[in-house]
């Protein structure tokens, strides 16, 4: 669910590695998980989404992992670039109307 | 295609001045508007939304109220500022019907002294 008040953690790997982004959601009776992208100082980006009826769905260098079992998401990034360093937010259908609940958000940063 | 705009970019205004700030979105109708605050370093907080002209939903009491005069249009407003309501304000739309996918502007930097 929301995390506002939580300072970022954050994930430093190396240019060229993979990186895993995790977000853990608290709904089990969500149907549709987002990952957004969120550069300094902008407005965040889509990446991918995937419905519950779905374990994994691949996007381009993207792969988002759903395990409803233990109700984790996470974000799979290949050939981490520095273009890719940004703030990773997760969000979730809430219970009520068209919106969505974020998560906290983790914040990637890619060594050269 | 559909874009969203919001202004201004950044501004900064003292303690008690009111407060404007517009969002629009070209190329779609009856969109879902949401209006979110994120303090530094942190998450996304939902402030208010809106399914339809003159139809605003309330998240959180405080400070801060919103506006939806034209269907493609969403303004948040304050009457007297604080320094609390320092924060990057963003604006998203979502289509109608049934769609959870939302799409954000580019933000505001507010800035209360």
């Amino acid at each position: 669910g929301e995390s506002v008040g939580l300072h970022l953690p954050t994930l430093s790997v190396q240019e060229g590695d993979n990186s895993i982004i995790n977000c853990a959601y608290s709904n089990s009776a969500s149907d549709y998980f987002i990952w957004y992208k969120q550069e300094s100082g902008k407005g965040p980006q889509f990446i991918i989404d995937i419905r519950s009826n779905m374990d994994k769905r691949q996007g381009q260098r993207v792969t988002v992992l759903l395990n409803k079992t233990v109700k984790h998401l996470s974000l799979q990034i290949a050939a981490t670039q520095p273009g890719d360093s940004a703030v990773y937010f997760c969000a979730e259908e809430a219970n009520a109307g068209n919106m969505l609940t974020f998560g906290g958000g983790t914040r990637l940063m890619v060594k050269p | 295609s559909q874009t969203i705009h919001q202004w201004p970019a950044t501004l900064v205004q003292p303690v008690g001045s009111p407060l404007s700030l517009e969002c629009t979105v070209e190329g779609t109708s009856n969109p879902n508007l949401y209006w979110y605050r994120q303090a530094a370093g942190r998450g996304l907080q939902l402030l208010f939304y809106s399914v339809g002209i003159g139809q605003i939903s309330s998240e959180v009491p405080q400070n801060l109220s919103a506006s939806r005069p034209q269907d493609r249009q969403f303004i948040l407003s304050s009457k007297k500022l604080l320094l609390s309501d320092s924060g990057f304000y963003l604006c998203a739309w979502s289509p109608q019907p049934g769609s959870y996918e939302q799409y954000f502007g580019p933000g505001t930097r507010l800035t209360v002294t």
